[in-house]
């Protein structure tokens, strides 16, 4: 049940945008969002619960949609604090249960 | 807030020897997570909790690796005895219960195990 991502790795110059997605499968019913960087743990950027959904943090959004059983997050106008490896999550659709299954992530770094 | 707390943040140690890995949850947070993240395999589930009581240990590798939630506050991941292919770094994570996996999980800093 593990989510898929494309690409796995992404080099930028700052300013420049770029696209994460993340397909399942299997039908979803939410896709969470986390950013890691080098050396430290992941840390939450959002939650997408509805299909078509966008959300936004920063200069950072994402779409849902649940049709396609994927999410796109958007990384706009790129700053070297973007750089770090992202990872979607989704849980068991409509589970109580709380656990989420991680993709393996895209590596995004950003360049002066 | 205080996040989720993890001791130790590094632990080198020579093979054979027991590993215990602690954490404290976010207050008020039912869900526990034990992760294992290494280059080859990603961020794996290991085990996971909720209400102190174990939900799935699939992820859990071998008999070597055991894991306790006695109460809210804490939660111990042990590895007797530990192997070179044990290194990696072990993440905690907490959440609140929700439908679907509507709550965001909070991670701790990680403890970065070397079994020499």
């Amino acid at each position: 049940q593990q989510p898929v991502q494309s690409p796995q790795a992404v080099i930028l110059r700052e300013g420049e945008d770029a696209v994460i997605n993340c397909s399942s499968s299997k039908a979803l019913y939410s896709v969470h969002w986390y950013r890691q960087k080098h050396g430290e743990a992941p840390v939450f950027l959002m939650i997408l619960l509805k299909g078509g959904e966008q959300k936004g943090h920063e200069k950072i959004s994402a779409s849902f949609n649940e049709k396609k059983q994927q999410s796109s997050l958007y990384l706009t106008a790129s700053q070297l604090s973007y750089s770090g490896t992202y990872f979607c999550g989704t849980p068991d659709r409509g589970s109580t249960l709380g656990r989420l299954y991680f993709g393996r992530g895209t590596q995004l770094t950003v360049w002066p | 807030d205080a996040g989720v707390i993890q001791s130790p943040r590094h632990e080198v140690t020579e093979m054979g020897q027991e590993v215990t890995l602690r954490c404290k949850p976010i207050s008020g947070h039912d869900y526990l997570f034990w992760y294992r993240q290494t280059m080859m395999r990603g961020l794996e589930l290991l085990i996971y909790f909720n209400n102190n009581v174990p939900i799935d240990d699939s992820g859990m590798p071998e008999d070597r690796f055991s894991a306790k939630m006695p109460n809210a506050s804490f939660s111990t991941l042990k590895i007797q005895p530990s192997e070179p292919r044990d290194s990696a770094v072990y993440f905690c994570a907490s959440s609140l219960s929700g439908q679907g996996g509507n709550q965001p999980q909070h991670f701790g800093d990680g403890t970065r195990l070397s079994i020499l």
